[in-house]
């Protein structure tokens, strides 16, 4: 059964300063999907991540995946207040390729404080 | 364009009753994926169209559960005599292809509002 976790699951950031979220799972897919969602809203595509090595960037986030290490890292460079939300990694687990359901991560809640 | 819209975006019933939740996908999208997100839960797939037909409907947790698609375009999922356990977020997504097909790029499931369902 395809497990997918991330972390941490909380994380509260100063403006300006840099970190590191980690999405890990358990069995082999050669595509990652990180989501935003802000409170009370949907999920906002952000970076669709297809082979080992891809690396996606969008104004301060980063994305990149290592598909032999089972690992995905979005990494936020200069947090800025506007960021802050509830990050998701998700994984597709194809069967049959019949089309994918995607198992996500529990989501890292991030706060972005002046 | 127009995205992903659910109806109605929020829902109080009564233990007991049942609901329907509405989705309509992007147009032209041809798979079509329902997810619960609760507390405790975080989000989990519930069933996957790809046209009108249901390859995977895994996540269902009860008979309790239902959908179906028609025209290839909305569908509808359906709770059945409802329990509190039943209470969350119901978010509908589509995909121009499904989800993990020869065609990447083509297969990012964009997300509906929601409909947040509380059971009394």
């Amino acid at each position: 059964e395809l497990k997918v976790e991330q972390n941490p699951l909380f994380l509260s950031m100063q403006e300006g300063k840099n970190y590191t979220i980690y999405c890990n799972y358990s069995t082999t897919s050669d595509r990652l999907y990180w989501y935003r969602q802000d409170p009370g809203k949907s999920l906002e595509s952000l970076f669709v991540l297809l082979s080992n090595g891809a690396v996606k960037q969008e104004g301060r986030l980063m994305a990149s995946l290592d598909t032999k290490a089972r690992l995905s890292t979005l990494h936020i460079t200069a947090a800025v207040h506007d960021l802050s939300a509830t990050y998701f990694c998700a994984v597709e687990a194809v069967d049959d390729n019949q089309g994918g359901k995607l198992i996500f991560g529990q989501g890292t809640e991030l706060s972005v404080k002046p | 364009g127009a995205g992903v819209s659910q109806s109605p975006s929020n829902k109080v019933t009564e233990k007991g009753k049942d609901v329907e939740l509405r989705c309509d996908p992007i147009s032209g999208h041809t798979a079509l994926y329902w997810y619960r997100q609760s507390l405790g839960q975080g989000l989990e797939f519930l069933i996957y169209f790809q046209g009108n037909s249901a390859p995977d409907k895994s996540g269902l947790p009860s008979d309790r559960f239902s959908a179906e698609r028609t025209g290839g375009s909305v569908s509808t999922l359906t709770i059945q005599r409802t329990q509190q356990e039943d209470s969350a977020v119901y978010l509908c997504a589509s995909s121009l292809i499904p989800t993990g097909t020869s065609l990447p790029g083509m297969d990012t499931q964009y997300f509906g509002p929601g409909t947040r369902l509380t059971v009394l």
